[in-house]
């Protein structure tokens, strides 16, 4: 079975642009979940989706922002780009968040905003 | 690789020896736990979980051990292998939550 796939898996950005990133989950998981990963903040939830539908969002600006499709599909934006958003974002799928907690992560992609 | 954290702390064992990773978690109400293996330009792995109505579960060759009276997880790796150097994460779920808390993760080396 293959395993989370996380599309680019590199990113090089300019501040003020935008970013889109892609996250194919476990073929069957219907829920997918956000995260980024820098060195001083370590792992953070961005936001966590199930069915086409944000059921979680954790502390971070209107400019993060994501949305699932009806194959579960992922992707995340990012807007108007600051040199604090560079880190690696990870993606993680797993069955249903409310019965199965396992999740399974990405390889991430690493994003850099010069 | 990855450079997963630049000041985590860091546990250095034996090749063979027994490592213990502490964890303390931050919410009363966290119903599962989890342990992540974080290898570098990897994303985190699963190891083994545990819910807050038990206190120990067994894995192949890791043991949880949770003491919810000090909010205190461990995770114990037998016969340490090189390939088990890693970054390992503990992570808390609330009950019935969509948000996993990750913790700040220690950083495993593993001399031969």
């Amino acid at each position: 079975k293959a395993g989370v796939t996380q599309t680019p898996r590199y990113l090089i950005k300019t501040r003020g642009q935008q970013v889109t990133l892609s996250c194919s989950p476990i073929s069957g998981h219907r829920s997918v979940s956000w995260y980024q990963q820098t060195p001083g903040q370590g792992l953070q939830f961005l936001f966590e989706y199930f069915s086409e539908t944000q059921r979680n969002k954790g502390n971070f600006p209107g400019r993060f922002s994501g949305r699932q499709f009806s194959n579960s599909r992922s992707e995340m934006n990012v807007s108007t780009l600051e040199l604090g958003d560079s880190a690696l974002y990870l993606c993680a799928s797993s069955l249903d968040r409310g019965i199965r907690y396992e999740q399974y992560f990405g390889p991430g992609t690493r994003l850099t905003v010069t | 690789g990855e450079s997963v954290g630049l000041h985590l702390p860091t546990l250095s064992v034996q090749e063979g020896d027994n490592s213990i990773i502490n964890c303390a978690y931050s919410n009363s109400a966290s119903d599962y736990f989890i342990w992540y293996k974080q290898e570098s330009g990897k994303g985190p792995q699963f190891i083994i979980d545990i819910r807050s109505n038990m206190d120990k579960r067994q894995g192949q060759r890791v043991t949880v051990l949770l003491n919810k009276t000090v909010k205190h997880l461990s995770l114990q790796i037998a016969a340490t292998q090189p390939g088990d150097s890693a970054v390992y994460f503990c992570a808390e779920t609330p009950l019935g939550g969509f948000k996993t808390i990750f913790g700040a993760g220690t950083r495993l080396f593993v001399k031969a």
